[in-house]
C-alpha cells in the first residue's frame, strides 16, 4: 500500500462548480497535511496547510483532515478553468507526495 | 517570482560527463531539499539537508552527490548518469522546525537530458 493515495484522475467539472479531491494515507506519523497545485511543465505550488482535524478555509479552498480516518481533501468552490492543475497531497513526516489528482474546469 | 532560484533550466549532457546543479534562496530557511520528477508522476524526495546537514539520503545511487556549502546554497553533482535519469530536478526548501516542515518551496525546476 502506497503511504499517499490520490485518484489519478481526470477530475472534470464545470465552471462555477465544486470540485472535491481526496487524498488517504497510511503513515500515522504525519501530523500535518498540505495540497499543493502543479501547473504542467512548472513545479508545484503549496495552496493548503492542515495541522488539526476539522476543516480549514482560505479563499474558495477549504481543507479538511479526519485522523481517525487517515483521510485529508480539498474542497474548490466556484471552480475556474485556471484551477485546471494536478493537486498533490503530502504529509510532514516523510515528506511523500501522493500521485496527484489532475482537474480539469471545463467552461 | 519564485525565491528559489535554480540553475540551469535547462542541461543535456552525455552519460561520461559531469555537471552540476544549483540551488539557491535567501529566505533564510534552514532545511533544503532535491526532488526528481519525471512526466506524469509526482515528485521523488532524494536528499534532505537540515541546518546544513545531511538528514535523509532516499537510497539515491552514487552517481548523484549533493552539496550544501552553506544555508543558502545547495548543490546536486552529477557523473556518469543513465538515460533514465532524464527527469526534472526541484530544489525545494522550508523552515526545519515546528510542524511545517511540510510546507516546500520550490524552485522552477532543472530539466536534465542525459543521452
Amino acid at each position: 500500500q502506497k503511504e499517499v493515495e490520490q485518484n489519478s484522475g481526470p477530475l472534470s467539472v464545470p465552471e462555477g462548480a465544486i470540485a472535491s479531491l481526496n487524498c488517504t494515507y497510511s503513515d500515522r506519523g504525519s501530523q500535518s497535511f498540505f495540497w499543493y497545485r502543479q501547473y504542467s511543465g512548472k513545479s508545484p505550488e503549496l495552496i493548503m496547510s492542515i495541522y488539526s482535524n476539522g476543516d480549514k478555509e482560505d479563499g474558495r479552498f477549504t481543507a479538511q483532515l479526519n485522523k481517525a480516518s487517515q483521510y485529508v481533501s480539498l474542497l474548490i468552490r466556484d471552480s475556474q478553468p485556471s484551477d485546471s492543475a494536478t493537486y498533490l497531497c503530502a504529509g510532514n513526516d516523510k515528506l511523500i507526495f501522493g500521485t496527484g489528482t489532475r482537474l480539469q474546469v471545463f467552461p | 517570482d519564485t525565491e528559489v532560484t535554480q540553475t540551469p533550466k535547462h542541461l543535456v549532457m552525455g552519460m561520461t560527463n559531469k555537471k552540476s546543479l544549483k540551488c539557491e534562496q535567501h529566505m533564510g530557511h534552514r532545511a533544503m531539499y532535491w526532488y526528481k520528477q519525471k512526466a506524469k508522476k509526482p515528485p521523488e524526495l532524494m536528499f534532505v539537508y537540515s541546518y546544513e546537514k545531511l538528514s535523509i539520503n532516499e537510497s539515491v545511487p552514487s552517481r548523484f552527490s549533493p552539496e550544501c556549502p552553506n544555508s543558502s546554497l545547495l548543490n546536486l553533482h552529477l557523473h556518469a548518469l543513465q538515460p533514465e535519469d532524464s527527469a526534472l530536478y526541484l530544489c525545494a526548501s522550508s523552515h526545519p522546525d515546528r510542524t511545517n516542515t511540510g510546507e516546500l518551496f520550490f524552485g522552477e525546476g532543472s530539466r536534465l537530458t542525459v543521452l
